[in-house]
C-alpha cells in the first residue's frame, strides 16, 4: 500500500510570506499528525488531527494552523514566515492516532526561510 | 512531564564493530510505549521498535536488540556487526500508553558507521 506522502519536498520562501504543505495519510487512516524538526530543538509536535477534528495541539504560536478534509489529507499553513521557521517539517500517519496502533512517517517537506 | 535523552549526540565506529545507543527516559505514568525510529539522508522517519512498559523482555531481530530496563528508565539500542547502511540518525521516544498524546522524541544519535 502507498505510504505517507508529503508534498512538496523542498520549498523556499522569504520572511513575511506565508506556505502550506500538504500530507496524505496512508489509506484508511484518519489520523495526522505534524511535527517540526530542526537542529536546534530537535522533533516537536505541532498538532494532531483525527476525522477532521484537531485533538491535541503543541507548543507553538499562532501562526502555525492546519486542517485535515474528509479524505483524511491534512494541510498545514504557516503565516507570516520567520527564518526560526526553517525546519523539517514531517507528517505521521496512524490508523487511530493512538500509539498501540503505530504511526508512519512521511519523507517531509524541507522549508527554508530566507 | 515526559522527557527522552539521548545523551550521545554523535558516535563513530568502524563497520563490523557493534555499537549501543543509549536512551533515558522520564515519565511519572506507569503505562506508556517505547519506541526507536532511524532517520536515513531521506529524512523519512523509519519505525524500529515498540515496547509497552509492561513488557521488559528484551528483544532481537536480527542484527538489531534492545535492552529495556524500568528500574532505570533506559531503553538501550545496540547493533551488532555494524554496517555502513547503519549510518543514520537515530531516535528514541515515549508515548502515554491511555491518552492520544503526542510522541516525545529524544534529540538523536548520530551513528557514523566507517568502511
Amino acid at each position: 500500500k502507498a505510504g505517507v506522502t508529503q508534498t512538496p519536498r523542498y520549498l523556499i520562501k522569504t520572511r513575511g510570506q506565508q506556505v502550506t504543505l500538504s500530507c496524505s495519510p496512508i489509506s484508511g487512516h484518519r489520523s495526522v499528525s505534524w511535527y517540526q524538526q530542526t537542529p536546534g530543538q530537535g522533533l516537536q509536535f505541532l498538532f494532531e488531527y483525527f476525522s477532521e477534528t484537531q485533538r491535541n495541539k503543541g507548543n507553538f504560536p499562532g501562526r502555525f494552523s492546519g486542517r485535515q478534509f474528509s479524505n483524511s489529507r491534512s494541510e498545514m499553513n504557516v503565516s507570516t514566515l520567520e527564518l526560526g521557521d526553517s525546519a523539517l517539517y514531517l507528517c505521521a500517519s496512524s490508523a487511530t492516532g493512538t500509539p498501540s496502533y503505530g504511526y508512519t512517517f512521511g519523507s517531509g517537506t524541507r522549508l527554508t526561510v530566507v | 512531564a515526559q522527557k527522552v535523552t539521548q545523551a550521545q549526540t554523535e558516535i563513530s565506529v568502524v563497520e563490523k564493530e557493534d555499537v549501543t545507543l543509549d536512551c533515558v527516559y522520564e515519565t511519572r505514568d506507569t503505562t506508556y510505549y517505547l519506541f526507536w525510529y532511524k532517520q536515513p539522508p531521506s529524512g523519512e522517519l523509519v519505525f524500529l521498535i515498540r515496547r509497552n512498559s509492561f513488557d521488559e523482555q528484551n528483544e532481537i531481530s536480527g542484527r538489531y536488540s534492545w535492552n529495556f530496563q524500568k528500574s532505570t528508565s533506559s531503553f538501550n539500542f545496540t547493533i551488532t556487526a555494524s554496517q555502513v547502511v547503519d549510518s543514520a540518525v537515530y531516535f528514541c521516544a515515549l508515548t502515554l500508553m491511555n491518552r492520544d498524546d503526542k510522541i516525545i522524541f529524544g534529540k538523536g544519535t548520530r551513528l557514523h558507521i566507517l568502511p
